[in-house]
């Protein structure tokens, strides 16, 4: 069966600080890759996206992340961590076999981001 | 501008009563989805549609049900609430698997 796993729950950066939030997929074949973000209290808010191509994307808020096949993994990074940046992220993979574009999630992973 | 609203955004109703939780879209998707977010769990689907009248069981689809009667709507139903399902409830949206989704703000139902 198809599965996200994030391992991290929860990681605390300080401000300016480098980020990486770890994403690993079980698939057959190659996904369709996203993350997202959610802001207390907020509904979710897609980063980027990785469809095909370049396996390097760019997002919003200055975030991207990396498609790695040989690893399964879709690794979000920032440079330099901003205080609003304080979120849960959600790493989410779809579509699967049968036609089916239903996206599938991870646990998420909640930063926190001390100045 | 488009969008996707849910309604009510908070809910607390008694173990057993029939809930519905609306969902509107105004991007005319044929693709909607309802998600349930807990702690530890991320979002998980409960059900799904790809279009009117089609609906179809996601991994935590029981004591849920969704109808689609046209292409805005995929309200949610509880039959007989159970506090198992106090938690956080998503609508999304999307236009086919080349796109993103678009969630709603979500709705927060407790039930006691």
């Amino acid at each position: 069966a198809q599965s996200v796993t994030q391992p991290d729950i929860h990681i605390t950066v300080s401000e300016g600080a480098s980020l990486e939030l770890r994403c690993n997929y079980s698939y057959g074949a190659t996904p369709y890759l996203f993350w997202y973000v959610q802001s207390p209290g907020q509904g979710l808010q897609l980063l980027l996206k990785y469809f095909s191509g370049d396996t390097l994307v760019q997002g919003i808020k200055g975030f991207e992340a990396e498609f790695k096949r040989s690893q399964s993994s879709f690794n979000l990074r920032k440079p330099s961590v901003h205080w609003s940046d304080a979120a849960e992220y959600f790493c989410a993979v779809g579509p699967f076999s049968g036609g089916y574009n239903k996206l599938i999630f991870g646990a998420g992973t909640r930063l926190a981001v001390h100045p | 501008d488009a969008e996707i609203t849910q309604s009510p955004r908070h809910k607390i109703t008694e173990t057993g009563r029939q809930v519905t939780l609306a969902c509107h879209q105004t991007w005319n998707h044929n693709n909607m989805f309802w998600y349930r977010q807990d702690l530890g769990h991320g979002l998980r689907l409960i059900h799904y549609s790809y279009g009117v009248q089609d609906t179809n069981k996601g991994e935590v689809s029981d004591g849920y049900s969704v109808s689609r009667s046209n292409t805005e709507d995929l309200p949610l139903t509880l039959e007989s609430a159970a506090s198992s399902q106090t938690s956080v409830y998503f609508c999304a949206s999307r236009a086919d698997e080349n796109t993103e989704a678009f969630f709603g703000q979500g709705t927060r139902l407790t039930v006691v």
